[in-house]
């Protein structure tokens, strides 16, 4: 069965510091990965995706992500935190190509704080 | 393109009631998936509709119910609440549905009392 998860439930980082949140998942096949943020009362906005091709995958807001599948890994960096970037993040595993009935699944979440 | 909308963004019931919710998915797109967000459970999937279909369903009590209407706007309905059913409830629209991305709406705040 799919399952992400994510070890880090809050991570506090000062601004200008770089970032990284790891992200494990647990799939047969090769996953569809995702990473969303969600600011306080908001909906998820999708930060970035990885399909196939190149591990290392950029996103919106200066965020990257690197595919490791030998670490069965998904890890979100970004080299320097704003303050604005205090949100809750999610790692996330969908389907592979071969079947379009798989849910989304999401990790529990890491709560990012940032230092000013 | 106008993102996904849900309505009404804030809601107080009493418990025993019924609600109704509303998403609008971005134009396009067939799938629409509910989830109910809680701090104690995190993200939780309820239900997908693709094409006014159920295709996928989680683990929540029939309570739960939704329909998708032809233009892809879809409902959920939850009967009888309960308190513990005070959660963000979050409509994701995908092109594709199913394990491909999604794109949520704001959510609806709904306090049951």
């Amino acid at each position: 069965a799919q399952s992400v998860t994510q070890p880090d439930i809050h991570i506090t980082v000062s601004e200008g510091a770089s970032l990284e949140l790891r992200c494990n998942y647990s799939y047969g096949a090769t996953p569809y990965l995702f990473w969303y943020v969600q600011s306080p009362g908001q909906g998820l906005q999708l930060l970035l995706k990885y399909f196939s091709g190149d591990t290392l995958v950029q996103g919106i807001k200066g965020f990257e992500a690197e595919f490791k599948r030998s670490q069965s890994s998904f890890n979100l960096r970004k080299p320097s935190v704003h303050w604005s970037d205090a949100a809750e993040y999610f790692c996330a595993v969908g389907a592979s190509l071969k079947t379009s009935y798989d849910k989304v699944i999401f990790g529990p979440g890491t709560s990012l704080s940032v230092i000013p | 393109k106008a993102g996904v909308t849900q309505t009404p963004r804030y809601l107080i019931k009493t418990r025993g009631q019924q609600v109704t919710l509303s998403c609008s998915p971005i134009s396009g797109h067939r799938s629409v998936s509910w989830y109910q967000q809680t701090p104690g459970q995190g993200l939780q999937f309820l239900f997908e509709y693709f094409s006014e279909t159920q295709r996928n369903k989680g683990n929540f009590p029939g309570r739960f119910s939704g329909r998708q209407f032809s233009n892809s706007r879809s409902e959920m309905n939850v009967s009888t609440l309960e308190l513990g059913d005070s959660a963000l409830y979050l409509c994701a629209s995908s092109l594709l549905g199913g394990g491909y991305e999604q794109y949520f709406g704001p959510g609806t705040r709904l306090t049951v009392t």
